[in-house]
């Protein structure tokens, strides 16, 4: 079957660095997406990888490792308005998105 | 209008009642997407479509129906409502529906509460 691994929650200070993993396996490989959702709102684009490495983008950074299916966000200079959840989604082989459920960001002043 | 709407925004609906979800988008994307959002789980396809005139099932497709006869509308159809369809529903659209970076838009969702 497919699947998609993130932690459920995280929490992390304003300022700091947080680092939020997600593990997949799925029937075929086309990119993996990040998105982000704050409660109540629809998931927002944030990244795209399709080749290995890092991508940059901002205070956002995306890696992606296809030999172990594994891919993280890294958010840097946390603002309290990254307070949301994190979505991780790989286009599988019908280039269909398989969603993971999410992990929660909560940032503490 | 400006990227993709979605009416109502949110609706109780008695078990066994008939629904039409509507979605409109103005970006001229070729393809379009159905998804239920459920608290613990991640966003679910219930019908695609990848060009206007065609439709795909997702991964739960039972109890829905969509048509595409524009490029603009995909309207979502619960002929008979059941509890278990309680959820929150995601409209989205993509340039193409095929490889490459072809983000999604989603629009603003409409929950559902069947009774």
């Amino acid at each position: 079957g497919q699947n998609i691994d993130q932690p459920t929650e995280m929490t992390a200070t304003e300022g700091a660095i947080v680092q939020i993993n997600c593990t997949y396996q799925t029937s075929g490989f086309n990119g993996l997406f990040w998105y982000q959702q704050h409660a109540g709102e629809a998931p927002t684009f944030l990244s795209y990888n399709v080749l290995d490495g890092l991508e940059e983008k901002g205070r956002f950074s995306s890696f992606l490792s296809r030999s172990k299916g594994y891919s993280y966000l890294l958010l840097k200079e946390l603002q309290m308005k990254d307070s949301a959840s994190y979505l991780c989604a790989v286009m599988d082989s019908n280039y269909q998105l398989i969603w993971g459920a999410g992990t929660k960001l909560i940032i503490k002043p | 209008i400006a990227g993709i709407t979605q009416a109502p925004t949110s609706q109780i609906l008695a078990a066994g009642r008939r629904m039409t979800l509507r979605c409109t988008q103005d970006m001229r994307h070729n393809a379009m997407y159905w998804y239920r959002q459920d608290l613990g789980l991640g966003l679910r396809l219930i019908h695609y479509s990848n060009t206007a005139g065609t439709t795909g099932k997702g991964e739960v497709p039972d109890g829905y129906s969509v048509s595409r006869a524009n490029t603009d509308d995909f309207p979502l159809t619960l002929a008979s409502a059941v509890p278990s369809q309680t959820s929150v529903y995601f409209c989205a659209s993509s340039a193409s529906g095929g490889q490459g970076n072809h983000e999604q838009y989603f629009g603003p969702g409409t929950r559902l509460t069947v009774t």
